[in-house]
């Protein structure tokens, strides 16, 4: 299976900060890259597929970009209810879609 | 708006089977662009995959590695849901349990409010 490795496991911003997560891929993934967001008793939310397609909705200070193995979600400007857990997941080993461990955000 | 809701039990016996099933509104258990699956989450393991199954002319079903052999799920289409069965659990089992569906993307668009899923006797 193919392992996703996130950093930092965990991090603290102050509100209006930019934030970056980053995610590394043990292949070649192509841009087969989502970003979820998980908030405390909910289901992950998909943000971002294709590594820098936003989904419908998502605010604009959330970005996704690169491809091959190494990928990053900036969150820029950030909000109180930004305060989650951030996980990526390669979508290019079908159907064995696997997840990174995710970074745990916490707004100061 | 696709929804998918979540029932069965919450706790289970060691050695036991685990149940779930997770009820389709707004799409198709049979539908051609998308596959359906469950997905726990724990934290000594994180966000894993389990399984899932899809049907393109005919039914095709995939399971993880860490738990092939002891799972099987099934698509009821009279009922528009599927349905996930874990044998002889163990408390390792133990897990908050999501379906999910995969649609464009592909990514796990849709999921259901979460099973937490206890094993213990």
């Amino acid at each position: 299976d193919i392992q996703m490795t996130q950093s930092p496991s965990s991090l603290s911003a102050s509100v209006g900060d930019r934030v970056t997560i980053t995610c590394r891929a043990s292949e070649s993934i192509s841009t087969y890259l989502n970003w979820y967001q998980q908030k405390p008793g909910e289901a992950p939310k998909v943000l971002i597929s294709a590594a820098s397609s936003l989904q419908n909705g998502v605010p604009s200070r959330f970005t996704g970009s690169g491809s091959g193995t190494d990928f990053t979600l900036t969150i820029t400007s950030l909000q109180p209810e930004d305060s989650a857990t951030y996980y990526c997941q390669q979508s290019y080993s079908s159907p064995r879609f696997t997840f990174g461990q995710g970074t745990k955000l916490q707004i100061k | 708006q696709v929804q998918l809701q979540q029932s069965g039990p919450g706790l289970v016996k060691p050695s036991q089977t685990l149940s779930l099933t997770c009820a389709i509104s707004g799409d198709s258990v049979s539908s051609n662009s998308a596959a359906w699956n469950w997905i726990r989450q724990s934290p000594s393991r994180g966000l894993e995959w389990l399984g899932g199954t899809y049907y393109r002319s005919t039914w095709y079903r995939n399971y993880a590695s860490s738990v092939n052999g002891r799972i099987t799920i099934n698509a009821d289409t009279s009922k528009n849901q599927f349905s996930l069965q874990l044998d002889s659990v163990t408390p390792e089992d133990t897990a908050m349990y999501y379906c999910a569906r995969t649609g464009w993307g592909p990514t796990y668009d849709y999921w259901g409010q979460g099973s937490l899923v206890t094993v213990s006797s």
